[in-house]
């Protein structure tokens, strides 16, 4: 079976440009969850998305958006792109929307310069 | 604020010992916590998760150990192979007891295996 996928794996944007990233759950994971890692740190929670609602939402400002599709495949919206923005991108899926085993993808490594 | 915390950034243990990755929270009224594995170029990997009405649990080589008193948890990993090396993160679910998912990860411990 195919784990989580994200899209792209890599790219690099413009201070001030918009980026949209891709995730595909697990087949019948209705749980999308967002969250970024800086590099040398652990993941930081963005967004959980459960039956295309928004679950949770953590500190991140209002240029992070998200939303899910009807097929439960999520994407993040980030406008005003910012240099502090450039991150590895994780999305994890699960059945169980309050379980915390998660199946992460590998991530979209996001560089803004 | 972060809730969990690692005490040691990094470890280093021979192959075939025994190794114990240590995690401190702060609240305790936490009461769901969970260890993932990180290989480089990879996302987490769920190893295994503990919930406050239990002090000890196990799985494949690993045994994690929940101290409610002190608040502190371990992760031990039996006969460590060159595979287990990784960053190890424990996580508390925030969003738990709303039926949520809001994991608040530590910054991990890198687990290096010496032959």
């Amino acid at each position: 079976d195919a784990g989580v996928t994200q899209s792209p794996t890599h790219l690099i944007k413009t201070r001030g440009q918009h980026v949209t990233l891709r995730c595909s759950p697990i087949s019948g994971h209705k749980s999308v969850s967002w969250y970024q890692q800086v590099l040398g740190q652990g993941p930081q929670f963005i967004f959980q998305y459960y039956e295309k609602e928004e679950r949770g939402r953590g500190n991140f400002p209002d240029r992070f958006s998200a939303r899910q599709f009807p097929n439960y495949s999520s994407e993040l919206n980030v406008n005003a792109l910012l240099l502090g923005d450039s991150a590895l991108y994780l999305c994890a899926s699960s059945l169980d929307r309050s379980w915390g085993g998660y199946t992460f993808g590998s991530g979209t490594r996001l560089t803004v310069v | 604020g972060e809730s969990v915390g690692l005490h040691l950034p990094t470890l280093s243990v021979q192959e075939g010992d025994n190794s114990i990755i240590n995690c401190a929270y702060s609240n305790s009224a936490s009461d769901y916590f969970i260890w993932y594995k990180q290989e480089s170029g990879k996302g987490p990997q769920f190893i295994i998760d503990i919930r406050s009405n239990m002090d000890k649990r196990q799985g494949q080589r690993v045994t994690v150990l929940l101290n409610k008193t002190v608040k502190h948890l371990s992760l031990q990993i039996a006969a460590t192979q060159p595979g287990d090396s990784a960053v190890y993160f424990c996580a508390e679910n925030m969003g738990y007891r709303e039926g949520a998912q809001k994991l608040v990860f530590g910054q991990g411990t890198r687990l290096t295996i010496n032959p």
